[in-house]
């Protein structure tokens, strides 16, 4: 099983900084299909990026996604108050299991 | 819109079942797959599994093998998840979550709080 890793568990930050969140996969994800969401206290996640790079519908461009094999990367490039919350990496794929990173916070500074 | 509503909160005893609806509308409830979620409190999602709701195959994580069941009823678009042998740590609030083409889970349901206490 593909294992997620994301890093920094938390990160303390100013509206308008630059944000770039990791997550690393254990093994190499050939498909890239990989998955960003955003998560806030007491709603339920939202799909940011999918195929590591692809914005879903309705996502400010100021979200972004990179990578490729074990390591992705999702930037926000100006921090805006409503983006503090908990992002997710999420690995997919037509051959199950899929599997979570374990998340990181973004906080208020 | 699509939309994908849950059932109510539920508390059962340890060693109980319990069974979360989530009813879809908006799409073709067979065009897509049915994942389900769980997030225990102040953690992270734990994937469980999903359904193939056009023919009902299923594929579920390995950790819930051989206690989950996961179903649909097309008539009415709605789709099930059952866990038996509930223990105090899978007290947790579950989403199901409609995929994309290959497994991004582009909707999600409300959540459904699960509490399994004695």
């Amino acid at each position: 099983e593909i294992v997620l890793t994301q890093s920094p568990g938390t990160l303390s930050l100013s509206p308008g900084e630059r944000v770039t969140l990791s997550c690393r996969a254990s093994q190499t994800l050939s498909d890239n299909y990989l998955a960003w969401y955003q998560q806030k206290p007491g709603q339920a996640p939202r799909l940011l990026i999918y195929g590591a790079s692809s914005r879903a519908t309705g996502i400010p461009d100021r979200f972004s996604g990179s990578g490729s094999g074990t390591d992705f990367t999702l930037t926000i490039s100006r921090l805006e108050p409503e983006d503090f919350a908990v992002y997710y990496c999420q690995r997919y794929g037509s051959s199950p299991p899929v599997t979570f990173g374990g998340g990181t916070k973004v906080e208020t500074k | 819109q699509v939309q994908l509503v849950q059932s109510g909160a539920e508390v059962k005893k340890p060693g109980a079942s319990v069974k979360v609806s989530c009813k879809a509308s908006g799409y073709t409830f067979t065009d897509y797959f049915m994942h389900w979620v769980r997030q225990a409190p102040g953690q992270g999602l734990e994937w469980m599994g999903r359904i193939n709701p056009n023919v009902g195959g299923t594929n579920y994580a390995q950790k819930f093998q051989d206690r989950v069941s996961m179903t649909r009823d097309t008539s009415i678009s709605t789709a099930y998840m059952e866990l038996s042998s509930l223990r105090s740590d899978d007290t947790a609030l579950y989403y199901c979550a409609k995929s994309g083409g290959l497994g991004e889970l582009v909707d999600w349901g409300q959540g459904t709080l699960v509490t399994v206490s004695s």
